[in-house]
């Protein structure tokens, strides 16, 4: 067990609707950050969020959002979904000195 | 954003042998991770080696920062050891993954 909670583990949806991802980052941690990996393109940051504030942005697309709570869970939201947003998200927290630690993702199957 | 090339990008090995995986960035960075992907999909952190050489068991990693590359050896390989090994380079806020070592480790 990482530390690092996500879910769900697995969601299936329909193209044009919205879902919401979540993450719990281990006990202590202010950081989460989310990424997601596609057959195509390969393991992809998307944004951080450091106890509240987002901190950095990468490639996420304007279809999606983040936000993160005064209990540092954070949620990743994605709209109007197409095809190609079929991915496993992953979050990640981490410690100074120790690296960055992974949940074990959300599988996210749009049909 | 730095580039990440790891190699080679697919091994098939005979359990019980050894090899070695290396990790090249293009640019100086705060922070060199190795992951193996299990077949479920999880990430599991290998090693957190800005520098320097660290053991697990049956794995260790190098990396010489000044020269940007990283090595992860596995030795007397077992078929657990199968999936996808990625090096990560953290450097600004974020990770620049390589496109990982496709491992398959056959009875």
């Amino acid at each position: 067990d990482s530390g690092v909670t996500q879910t769900p583990k697995h969601l299936i949806t329909a193209t044009g609707q919205r879902v919401t991802l979540r993450c719990s980052p281990r006990s202590g941690d202010l950081s989460v950050y989310w990424y997601q990996q596609s057959l195509d393109q390969g393991l992809q940051f998307l944004i951080q969020y450091y106890n509240g504030e987002e901190r950095a942005k990468g490639n996420i697309l304007e279809r999606f959002s983040a936000q993160q709570f005064p209990d540092l869970h954070s949620e990743l939201n994605l709209s109007s979904l197409e095809l190609g947003d079929s991915a496993l998200y992953f979050c990640a927290s981490s410690v100074a000195m120790q690296g960055y630690t992974f949940g074990s993702g959300t599988r996210l199957t749009v049909v | 954003g730095i580039q990440v090339e790891q190699s080679p990008p697919d091994l098939i090995l005979q359990e019980g042998a050894n090899s070695t995986l290396r990790c090249n960035f293009s640019d100086s960075v705060n922070n060199l991770q190795w992951f193996h992907q299990n077949p479920w999909g999880q990430l599991i952190n290998l090693f957190y080696i800005p520098s320097g050489t660290k053991q697990n068991g049956r794995l260790s990693a190098t990396t010489v920062a000044t020269e940007r590359y990283s090595l992860l050896y596995i030795s007397s390989s077992q078929t657990t050891d199968s999936g996808v090994y990625f090096c990560a380079a953290f450097t600004g806020n974020q990770f620049y993954f390589g496109t990982g070592t496709s491992l398959t480790v056959i009875p």
